[in-house]
């Protein structure tokens, strides 16, 4: 019930190709969706997030797509570039609180 | 602005031992996170601090490890004795109390338990 499940685990995409990342929920309760983006010994930092009234948000190269009724939503990566190479994470937060369950990462490779 | 400090970057300790990490969130934030990352997976929340009080422990295996954050500014988590499968890295996160949903991670420290 608390899952968030992430596919690809891994993803090799040529400059300027696009990326995309998956993932799906079973809870209901989940309020809001970011996503966030880790490079090599750094902490994750939040890239994009998405409520559940909103179907599609776009900010730069970055868009999320949200289906409420199929309970999935994605991630898409447009003209990737090699500095987008990282683990990307999927997350929900539970309503009424700040806790976020994460999705267990696509490590993302753009080949220049 | 700084972002969240967290120290030391990499332990390696046997079982058994105690370990302890420390974190300085960002100036200002009231709200502090423990997270631990076990490789190839994402954080799971251990536990969650609003100013000096808990909010959330649900996730903490309490009979090893504790956290305080005793006046509201850094915290301290602390594992003992620990145990192989908490090599992991351990990450903390703070956001403003008006602005929780925007949650800035520290760099981490990695723990290895030979």
């Amino acid at each position: 019930q608390q899952q968030v499940k992430q596919s690809p685990q891994s993803l090799i995409v040529q400059k300027g190709g696009i990326s995309i990342i998956n993932c799906a929920y079973e809870n209901t309760a989940f309020d809001y969706f970011p996503w966030y983006q880790q490079f090599p010994g750094k902490g994750p930092a939040l890239l994009i997030a998405i409520r559940p009234d909103v179907s599609e948000k776009k900010e730069g190269r970055f868009t999320i797509s949200f289906n409420k009724s199929a309970k999935q939503f994605s991630l898409h990566i447009m003209d990737s570039q090699p500095g987008d190479s990282a683990t990307y994470f999927c997350a929900a937060r539970m309503g009424g609180s700040e806790k976020l369950v994460f999705g267990k990462g696509m490590k993302l490779t753009v080949n220049p | 602005e700084a972002g969240v400090a967290q120290s030391p970057r990499y332990k390696i300790i046997e079982k058994r031992q105690s370990v302890a990490f420390w974190c300085n969130p960002i100036s200002g934030h009231a709200t502090l996170y423990w997270y631990q990352q076990i490789l190839g997976q994402g954080p799971k929340l251990l536990i969650q601090f609003q100013n000096n009080g808990v909010v959330d422990d649900s996730q903490l295996p309490k009979d090893r490890f504790s956290a305080e954050r005793l006046k509201g500014v850094d915290s301290t988590l602390k594992i003992q004795p620990a145990k192989l499968e908490d090599s992991a890295v351990y990450l903390c996160a703070s956001s403003l109390e008006w602005d929780r949903e925007t949650q800035y991670f520290g760099p981490g420290t990695r723990l290895l338990v030979l």
